[in-house]
């Protein structure tokens, strides 16, 4: 099955410095690369995704980049707040494929 | 519109009790699962259904049984109450998993002692 792999575990960053969090997948038929954001006691939410048919996708201050050769993707911050403090989580499956498996996530932690 | 709805928020089981986690969803939403979340272990899947009537397994399903028979409703049941099971339980649903991504419901905290 699917085994994705998930870097740093933390991550401390100045408000408006970036943050960049890694992820590697090893299933070269996963196809769907979701990202949650999890705030402290709350559930998961989904932020942004991308699809193997695109290598790049933005919404405002983030954006994903994926490198299907490499089978590895990163989630980039840009402008970082303190309200982007959360534990982040990356994931891979694929159209056809039930079983979504999740990186073990990365404690963002963004100092004023 | 609820989204996805789990019952209990909070509970603390004895070793060998057995309990029934309840989830709901109202958004019509054929694929649902269960996924346990422990420290620096990520989200793991317990059990899925990809429709009524229709169940299996994921990556830790030992101790743990499901069954499908609404849309709606995708219980979990722990049979007899082990510590390991101590961990926040999540429950998603989604229109397409690969396709789409999932929308969780808010969590069941379970210790058990």
């Amino acid at each position: 099955g699917e085994n994705v792999e998930q870097h740093p575990s933390t991550l401390s960053v100045q408000e408006g410095d970036s943050a960049v969090i890694k992820c590697t997948y090893s299933d070269s038929a996963s196809n769907y690369f979701p990202w949650y954001k999890q705030e402290l006691g709350k559930r998961p939410q989904l932020i942004i995704d991308i699809r193997s048919n695109v290598g790049e996708k933005k919404d405002q201050r983030i954006a994903v980049t994926l490198n299907k050769t490499a089978k590895h993707f990163s989630l980039h911050i840009t402008e970082t707040q303190p309200e982007d403090s959360a534990v982040y989580f990356c994931a891979a499956t694929s159209y056809n494929n039930n079983d979504m498996r999740f990186g073990a996530g990365t404690r963002l932690t963004v100092k004023p | 519109n609820a989204g996805v709805t789990q019952t209990p928020k909070f509970q603390v089981l004895k070793t060998g009790q057995s309990m029934t986690l309840q989830c709901a969803q109202d958004m019509n939403h054929e694929y649902m699962s269960w996924y346990r979340q422990d420290p620096g272990m990520g989200l793991r899947l317990i059990h899925y259904s990809v429709g009524a009537g229709i169940t299996d397994q994921g990556e830790v399903p030992n101790g743990y049984n499901v069954s499908r028979s609404t849309t709606e409703d995708f219980p979990l049941r722990l049979l007899s109450a082990a510590p390991s099971q101590t961990s926040v339980y999540f429950c998603a649903s989604s229109r397409s998993p690969g396709d789409y991504g999932y929308t969780f419901g808010s969590g069941t905290r379970l210790t058990v002692v």
